[in-house]
């Protein structure tokens, strides 16, 4: 498997623009995170799904985020408008989360190359 | 709320040395502490990780120290080297309710010097 699949690797754009990241977890994973990652704040989880449902949206910090999974092999970050503060790097998680067949319990998180955005 | 807690926030040391990073949770419902290893332009990826059955596990270089009771766990990499320079996130997680998702500690960027 090639792993998680970020696009683009960069972007940079002017205040007041859409901007849409992409993101191709690990075939067969079912649960799908969206992360942001800065100096100041660390790595912070901003969404996450399971089976494509959205579960917990409470780091997304307003209402100019919002994500989509329309189905298991592709999802969307996107932020309109986006502002300066905004820019950080973007990562992508896919886990295949749950029990074992030895027993114990994983969470393993397989993270993308990440997406860095700056906002000008 | 920062449920598990990292330090130090950066970390340099010289080649051979001993690098040690510290974690603490807050949650005793934890069960699981993953290790994760980021390097420039790359995402994390897991590196090693403990349950809190046993008080240390070793791979390699890299040890984990477990105390339950105080609710900390620490990653010491023996012997550093320059390749081990990198951003090392502790997390915490556990099972119940049917959610694996970790939490993770803010990350400690180590430098280790040739």
């Amino acid at each position: 498997d090639a792993g998680v699949i970020q696009s683009p690797r960069h972007e940079v754009t002017e205040m007041g623009q859409e901007v849409t990241l992409r993101c191709k977890p690990i075939s067969g994973h079912d649960y799908l995170f969206w992360y942001r990652q800065t100096m100041m704040r660390g790595l912070e989880l901003l969404i996450y799904f399971n089976n494509n449902v959205p579960i917990d949206d409470s780091g997304m910090p307003e209402d100019r985020f919002s994500a989509k999974m329309p189905n298991a092999s592709f999802s969307t970050l996107k932020i309109q408008p986006s502002e300066p503060r905004d820019s950080a790097v973007y990562f992508c998680a896919s886990s295949l989360a749950g029990p074992q067949t030895s027993g114990s319990w994983t969470d393993t998180q397989y993270f993308g190359p990440g997406t860095r955005l700056t906002v000008l | 709320q920062q449920q598990v807690k990292q330090s130090p926030q950066s970390l340099i040391v010289q080649k051979g040395g001993i690098s040690i990073i510290n974690c603490a949770y807050e949650n005793t419902a934890f069960d699981y502490f993953p290790w994760y290893q980021q390097f420039p332009g790359k995402g994390p990826a897991l590196l090693i990780a403990i349950r809190p059955d046993v008080s240390e596990k070793k791979e390699g270089r890299f040890t984990i120290s477990f105390n339950k009771s105080a609710k900390q766990f620490s990653l010491h990499i023996m012997d550093s080297q320059p390749g081990d320079s990198a951003t090392y996130f502790c997390a915490a997680s556990n099972d119940r309710g049917g959610s694996y998702i970790p939490t993770f500690g803010r990350g400690t960027s180590l430098i280790v010097h040739p």
